[in-house]
């Protein structure tokens, strides 16, 4: 399967503890999206890498989140000190140079901040 | 500023019967739009889109949807929905490389 993989698909931790979120993208996908999802809404955007630069971060809900992409290839996101108003399904998504406006999304990672 | 709404919440039809999802945008200038489905356990999934051209875009499933300008309009169609159509329905509209969300519609098959 070559689709965009999330790892875990469940986290469970306790408020205050960092979280730490991995993202797979599909081979050769120069570009990678961060959402987030809450219960009966949409997702909302929180940041992008084309290759291993992140071109747009200011929609990361706080600075106790970080994303990398070290590489060009997986991703991470980070939350730190986490709150219980985290809790919500993390989605990845990429997208290719050929057609960078079609984004292809993960299974998501749900977070239940505790 | 650019948005998506989905006026529906829900939506419940009988299997075998038509269905008609709204999607009404706000962007300024030619919009790129998207349909992505959403089943249990899984992630979205891309149903069609719209660029340009031909209004009327066929999708996967069966699905078709209708670009209307005039109406700020990207509603999704399928003539005959099966009972593994149950799922939410995301209209999207892309800016600067970030895809603005409708709220979904929920699709509830009744046998």
């Amino acid at each position: 399967d070559t689709g965009v993989s999330q790892n875990p698909r469940h986290k469970i931790t306790k408020r205050g503890q960092n979280v730490t979120f991995r993202c797979d993208p599909i081979s050769e996908h120069n570009r990678l999206y961060w959402y987030r999802q809450t219960l009966g809404q949409g997702p909302e955007f929180l940041t992008y890498f084309q290759n291993e630069a992140q071109l747009e971060k200011s929609r990361l809900l706080s600075d106790r989140f970080s994303a990398e992409r070290p590489k060009g290839s997986f991703s991470t996101l980070e939350i730190q000190r986490t709150e219980q108003g985290d809790s919500a399904m993390y989605l990845c998504a990429s997208s290719s140079s050929r057609d960078t406006d079609t984004q292809y999304f993960g299974p998501g990672t749900r977070l239940t901040v505790l | 500023a650019q948005s998506v709404t989905q006026p529906d919440i829900h939506i419940t039809v009988s299997e075998g019967a038509s269905l008609e999802l709204r999607c009404n945008y706000s962007y300024g200038a030619t919009p790129y739009l998207f349909w992505y489905v959403q089943s249990p356990g899984q992630g979205l999934q891309l149903l069609l889109k719209y660029f340009s051209g031909d209004t009327l875009v066929q999708g996967i499933k069966g699905f078709e949807a209708e670009f209307k300008r005039s109406q700020s309009s990207f509603n999704l169609r399928k003539p005959s929905v099966h009972w593994s159509d149950a799922a939410e329905y995301f209209c999207a509209v892309e800016s600067n490389y970030q895809l603005i969300w409708g709220a979904g519609t929920k699709l509830i098959i009744k046998p």
